[in-house]
């Protein structure tokens, strides 16, 4: 298996311009996450799904902010308008529940908003 | 509520020498445990997780973690260092009922080896 892939790898845009990122996750898996890691605030949990269904989005810092799951091998996150202070690594995760959710992570999407 | 401590931002250890990684958790009923490590510009990667059984787990690239159940302790070891073990350490905690399936992370560790 490829593990996760996210893509792009990197972006730089400039305020109030939207943003999309992408994830694959591996294939077979029944949870996906979205985290979000930057220097001063450690690793964030934003978002995660269940069988494409979002089940807990209260780490979502703004209405900005957006995830989606339209199938079991495609998620999105997307940021609209973005602003210089969500700058940061945007990484995908997916597991599964049989094995106790141990995740795999991607490599990430570094954003900078300018 | 779940929680996952690291109590050390950096640990600096000279090369050959033993390392420890500190974590401790908070979580409902018995844990699920884990650590991860990121190496620069990279995603996280599973390194070894505690189940159940024998409190002594055996993980990727000669590491090994201790489950204490009465401090509640889950710290990541290694006989001896290497310049190439320098990186970003997470520890993880997850429960076994409804949202404590999720795992909680640590602000994460940064191991420095020095040759």
């Amino acid at each position: 298996d490829a593990g996760v892939i996210q893509s792009p790898r990197h972006e730089v845009t400039e305020m109030g311009q939207e943003v999309t990122l992408r994830c694959k996750p591996i294939s077979g898996h029944d949870y996906l996450f979205w985290y979000r890691q930057t220097m001063m605030r450690g690793l964030e949990l934003l978002i995660y799904f269940n069988n494409n269904v979002p089940i807990d989005d209260s780490g979502m810092p703004e209405d900005r902010f957006s995830a989606k799951m339209p199938n079991a091998s495609f998620s999105t996150l997307k940021i609209q308008p973005s602003e210089p202070r969500d700058s940061a690594v945007y990484f995908c995760a997916s597991s599964k529940v049989q094995d106790y959710n141990e995740q795999f992570f991607g490599p990430g999407t570094r954003l900078t908003v300018l | 509520a779940q929680s996952v401590a690291q109590p050390e931002d950096q640990v600096n250890v000279a090369e050959g020498n033993p390392l420890t990684v500190k974590c401790t958790y908070s979580v409902s009923g018995n844990p699920y445990l884990f650590w991860y490590v990121q190496y620069p510009n990279r995603g996280l990667q599973f390194l070894l997780k505690y189940i159940t059984g024998d409190n002594l787990v055996k993980g990727s690239y000669g590491f090994e973690a201790e489950f204490n159940k009465s401090q509640t302790s889950f710290h990541l070891k290694k006989p001896s260092a290497l310049v190439s073990d320098s990186a970003l350490y997470f520890c993880a905690v997850r429960g076994h009922s409804g949202g404590s399936y999720i795992p909680t992370f640590g602000r994460g560790t940064s191991l420095i080896v020095h040759p």
